[in-house]
């Protein structure tokens, strides 16, 4: 089975940066996602990492150690509409489907 | 390109009724999968289809099935319900692994 953790819910200042951390365990790891679901709607595809490293996609970029079993999503320059649950999903050995954590409730105030 | 669709938005049931949920893919996506989203257990995956055959299946009793159709629509059904089933049913499509959601179906049983 895999076990995926991240922090329950963490609070940020509008403008500020936040790192919102997953670490996993699994075996034959074969990529991990990182989703965005506003309250009340549906998750929403933010980023994919199967290699090691460091991927930028505008205000948001994702971290990835397969070593570490470790990720994490990196969000710049706070906005208030970036309050949000925030999933991280780890896909692994040969199951197509992957497996979500509890997400991470992200508040961001004034 | 239209995204993924999902009926009834909302369903109010009583035990040991039964329910059927229906989902339509993105256009060209082949891969429907199906999640029960609560607050205490976050978003559990319960089976996936390919090409009209359930490819991947969760820990989930057998009241709750599915099937698919050749225009790769899905249905879900759950039967004899129970109060612990009230829950938003997240319906998502795939073409290459990154999980496209649609809006939900907010089911509560009374």
């Amino acid at each position: 089975g895999q076990n995926i953790d991240q922090p329950t819910e963490m609070t940020a200042t509008e403008g500020a940066i936040v790192q919102i951390n997953c670490t996993y365990q699994t075996s034959g790891f074969n990529g991990l996602f990182w989703y965005q679901q506003h309250a009340g709607e549906a998750p929403t595809f933010l980023s994919y990492n199967v290699l090691d490293g460091l991927e930028e996609k505008g205000r948001f970029s994702s971290f990835l150690s397969r070593s570490k079993g470790y990720s994490y999503l990196l969000l710049k320059e706070l906005q208030m509409k970036d309050s949000a649950s925030y999933l991280c999903a780890v896909r692994s050995g040969g199951s197509y489907i992957p497996t979500f954590g509890r997400g991470t409730s992200l508040i961001v105030h004034p | 390109k239209a995204g993924v669709t999902q009926t009834p938005r909302y369903l109010i049931k009583t035990r040991g009724q039964q329910v059927t949920l229906s989902c339509s893919p993105i256009s060209g996506h082949r891969s429907v999968s199906w999640y029960q989203q609560t607050p205490g257990q976050g978003l559990q995956f319960l089976f996936e289809y390919f090409s009209e055959t359930q490819r991947n299946k969760g820990n989930f009793p057998g009241r709750f099935s599915g099937r698919q159709f050749s225009n790769s629509r899905s249905e879900m059904n759950v039967s004899t319900l129970e109060l612990g089933d009230s829950a938003l049913y997240l319906c998502a499509s795939s073409l290459q692994g990154e999980q496209y959601f649609g809006p939900g179906t907010r089911l509560t049983v009374t």
